[in-house]
């Protein structure tokens, strides 16, 4: 069964507007992770955020964790074309194993 | 390019057939995972190694599915007698210690 919840499964934006995708998850983690993948593709890491963190950022990517309310988001900035893809979260329970979530569908509009 | 291969890319097979993936991690990482994704759906964990040890399996794998990592660098997985729904891809994974997981471009398997 899966761990995480990602909310909305699927977004579409204009180019240049910001993307938040949100991850619900229902145990204590030792981390959460959060990848892309293209359609078809392997997935690409993005940022990992640990349980004594509140926020981090790379690039424009901007992530929050909430360890009360077992939560996460992805706030992507100012968003391209080329970040069309599936967005997941995935947390660490023990020992580096990963549950994701189902996904976000983020469609970014030229 | 994350550094970690996997081979074949992509597997075609018949109901019934055996086959074998490999996995190649990053080097100097002492684990490695295997995961399945079916369409529309994230991965699902199967097993992990660290170092040459099987630490974990998922209730997700029967009896069919069997993996190795014999000199602690690559590892095969093998399904025997396969199934219209084992088709999936299978990722791999690799990692030092618990930190970030580094995902393989995954074998596409498709079962007739």
């Amino acid at each position: 069964s899966q761990q995480g919840e990602e909310d909305p499964q699927a977004l579409s934006i204009q180019e240049g507007e910001n993307a938040t995708m949100n991850c619900s998850y229902k145990t204590s983690i030792n981390n959460l992770q959060w990848y892309r993948q293209n359609s078809g593709r392997g997935l690409v890491h993005l940022i990992l955020i640990r349980s004594n963190e509140r926020e981090k950022h790379s690039g424009r990517l901007r992530v929050t964790l909430d360890t009360s309310k077992k939560s996460s988001s992805l706030l992507i900035t100012a968003s391209r074309a080329a970040d069309t893809a599936s967005y997941f979260c995935a947390t660490d329970l023990s020992a580096g194993k990963l549950i994701f979530g189902q996904g976000t569908e983020l469609s970014v509009k030229p | 390019d994350t550094g970690v291969s996997q081979d074949p890319r992509h597997k075609i097979t018949k109901r019934g057939q055996n086959v074998t993936f490999r996995c190649d991690p990053i080097s100097e990482h002492n684990r490695l995972y295997w995961y399945r994704q079916t369409l529309g759906q994230g991965p699902e964990f199967l097993t992990y190694f660290q170092n040459e040890a099987q630490l974990e399996k998922s209730r997700l794998l029967s009896d069919r599915f069997s993996a190795e990592r014999p000199k602690g660098s690559f590892s095969t997985l093998e399904i025997q007698r396969t199934e219209q729904g084992d088709s999936a891809m299978y990722l791999c994974a690799s990692s030092f210690w618990g930190d970030t997981q580094y995902f393989g471009p995954g074998t596409r398997l498709t079962v007739l």
